[in-house]
């Protein structure tokens, strides 16, 4: 089956600075990647995904690419705020709707 | 629209009692899945459910069952909870297109003691 890969699991950034996550994934077959914020007593929320046919998305402050011949994909949020600060979850799937998680990352975006 | 909403927030068991978690969705998604949250391991699949009157096994089935008898509600139940199964519990649902986007209930709490 699928097993996805997250790092770092921590991450302090200074407000205004990048953040970056990386992921990993076994399945080749997989095919769509979302990424979860999940804000402290929440349940997680969509919030950029991509898909297989496609190297990089964009939505505002907040991209994601994926590399399929190496089966990693990334998030990279710019100029952090504050409410930026929540653990994010990347997760794969093949499509059927079985998503793999990640183990998380915490993120804290200090003034 | 509500979206998927979770009944209860938070419950205290002990060790031997049953309970059932109900998750419910307003959104006619067909697909509807059962999560717990453990510190360090983010989510694994329970159960899910790919449709009314069908249940399957995920990642980490054992000490749960579950039924979808209405479309709209997915139930989670504990025969006899263990500590063990202390964790954050979350439900959610999708709509049967391959690669729909699964949304998040707020979660159960639970603790077994």
């Amino acid at each position: 089956g699928e097993n996805v890969e997250q790092h770092p699991s921590t991450l302090s950034v200074q407000e205004g600075d990048s953040a970056v996550i990386k992921c990993t994934y076994s399945d080749s077959a997989s095919n769509y990647f979302p990424w979860y914020k999940q804000e402290l007593g929440k349940g997680p929320q969509l919030i950029i995904d991509i898909r297989s046919n496609v190297g990089e998305k964009k939505d505002q402050r907040i991209a994601v690419t994926l590399n399929k011949t190496a089966k990693h994909f990334s998030l990279h949020i710019t100029e952090t705020q504050p409410e930026d600060s929540a653990v994010y979850f990347c997760a794969a799937t093949s499509g059927w709707g079985k998503l793999q998680f990640g183990a998380g990352t915490q993120v804290v975006v200090t003034p | 629209n509500a979206g998927v909403t979770q009944t209860p927030k938070f419950r205290v068991l002990k060790t031997g009692q049953s309970m059932t978690l109900l998750c419910a969705q307003d959104m006619n998604h067909e697909y509807m899945y059962w999560y717990r949250q453990d510190p360090g391991m983010g989510l694994r699949l329970i159960h899910y459910s790919v449709g009314e009157g069908t249940t399957a096994k995920g990642e980490v089935p054992d000490g749960y069952n579950v039924s979808r008898l209405k479309k709209q509600n997915f139930l989670l139940g504990l025969e006899s909870a263990a500590p063990s199964q202390t964790s954050v519990y979350f439900c959610a649902s999708r709509t049967g297109t391959k690669g729909g986007t699964q949304y998040f209930g707020p979660g159960t709490r639970l603790t077994v003691l």
